[in-house]
């Protein structure tokens, strides 16, 4: 597609239910990236892939966090068991070349997750 | 862990020069310097990016002394709509691509 492209835009859920959120990276885009974002802060690093290999998820919070992109295109971060503190923008981006290279990320524009 | 230090937020008026300095001691060889800018309700976007010496694009200049220990982004004349979070980080080293919390630009008329 023309950019990344995330779904849901916005989601509301309540406390322990599970949630996934889709990433669409730009074709062609060897890397992608998680993050999340809460108000007034910086990116915080969640995890990366390499084509369908996820290389790091040493920033995923707990074991209720996981991601994969089983083709190496399409990721989903799902959430599990939900709790408000999960409650950010998640936001995804992806790259040309191999996480590690210095290439231009590519941002969506971010799933806004609230729980109740 | 290479870290990134910047100042939290700098103020400006419209048409003049801003500079934003990121202090980085502990660089690694083979870690470029990038500068992504943030507006409100959007994701990260790229600016420059540079290894040593000074890099220029259309938007902005990037300087980095011979010890790489430091870098300064340089907006040149600066309007209002240059208002935003600004992010320095390394790129390049295989490492997890790490944002700080940036210089949050406040431009003024």
């Amino acid at each position: 597609g023309a950019g990344v492209s995330q779904s849901p835009r916005y989601k509301v859920t309540k406390r322990g239910q599970d949630v996934a959120l889709r990433c669409d990276p730009i074709s062609g885009h060897v890397s992608l990236y998680w993050y999340r974002q809460a108000l007034g802060q910086g990116p915080e690093f969640l995890t990366y892939f390499n084509y369908e290999a996820q290389q790091d998820k040493s920033g995923l919070p707990n074991d209720r966090f996981s991601a994969e992109r089983p083709e190496g295109s399409i990721s989903t971060l799902t959430i599990q068991r939900t709790e408000q503190r999960d409650s950010a923008m998640y936001r995804c981006a992806s790259s040309y070349g191999l996480a590690g290279d210095t290439g231009e990320l590519f941002f969506g524009e971010g799933s806004r997750l609230t729980v109740l | 862990l290479a870290k990134t230090t910047q100042p939290i937020s700098m103020d400006s008026y419209e048409g003049q020069e801003v500079n934003i300095t990121c202090s980085h001691n502990n660089i690694a060889t083979n870690d470029y310097i990038t500068w992504y800018q943030q507006f409100p309700s959007q994701g990260p976007r790229f600016i420059i990016q540079g290894y040593k010496t000074k890099v220029t694009n259309e938007v902005a200049s990037l300087f980095i002394p011979a010890d790489r220990k430091s870098s300064t982004l340089s907006l040149p004349r600066v309007s209002l709509s240059d208002t935003a979070v600004y992010y320095c980080l390394f790129t390049g080293g295989g490492n997890k691509l790490t944002f700080g919390t940036g210089t949050q630009l406040k431009v003024e008329l």
